[in-house]
């Protein structure tokens, strides 16, 4: 199928580790990136082709993937990191789709 | 330094038409493919379109396909959206985004909103 699954929220305490999941068949076969979108910005690359970090990215950001999951960490979680983070695939080779989106509470 | 800048987005009845634009910058704009994403208020991002560099392929999510039309001019740097048949659920934001060669939205606009509304 087509869709990808993500936790409608997760919250943490500042310092501590947040993990998001998104899962989705065609993650098996397909890569994942993620986003973070702030209130009324732009959504911002946070890891593409699974686990990579564009340049700018802080290091607390990591992604691993396991079968047909992959994993967005954020270690060390910052009141800043409060946003909603998306995850995004490319279904087959005329079509994508993002995760419904993750709502991260820090606090 | 990249700059993806839309325009065109407004207030428009349900059956209405509206043409959106994107101005590209401060990249080899031919190189790239451009994709249209929106978001509904208070929703999720929903891809919508997509081109190639050179405009040869060009794909649609299956809620606008017949009914939105994707197209680029690289000599001016712009792509283009022309919303046909609107209906009051296409009201959202409508972003464009670059997309590198390996699959990646690198870069987006800021966005310009879409309201279906009678």
């Amino acid at each position: 199928s087509y869709e990808l699954t993500q936790p409608s929220s997760v919250s943490v305490s500042p310092g501590q580790t947040a993990r998001i999941t998104c899962s989705g068949d065609v993650l098996a076969k397909r890569y994942a990136r993620w986003f973070q979108q702030k209130s009324g910005q732009a959504p911002l690359l946070l890891i593409y082709k699974d686990t990579e970090r564009p340049s700018g990215i802080p290091e607390r950001f990591s992604a691993s993937t396991s079968g047909t999951t992959v994993t967005l960490t954020i270690s060390g979680a910052q009141v800043e990191d409060e946003a909603d983070y998306y995850c995004y695939s490319a279904a087959d080779n005329s079509n994508y789709v993002f995760g419904p989106g993750t709502k991260l509470t820090v606090l | 330094e990249v700059q993806l800048v839309e325009s065109g987005g407004g207030l428009v009845k349900p059956g209405g038409s509206l043409r959106l634009s994107c101005a590209a910058s401060g990249f080899s704009f031919s190189d790239y493919s451009v994709n249209w994403v929106r978001q509904a208020p208070g929703k999720g991002l929903e891809w919508v379109s997509c081109i190639s560099g050179s405009g040869t392929y060009i794909y649609y999510a299956d809620s606008v396909r017949g009914r939105f039309t994707i197209s680029r001019d690289n000599t001016n740097h712009s792509v283009f959206l022309q919303l046909n048949s609107l209906r009051v659920e296409d009201t959202a934001v409508y972003f464009c985004a670059r997309e590198r060669a390996t699959g990646d939205i690198d870069y987006w606009g800021q966005g310009t909103l879409v309201t279906v509304s009678s």
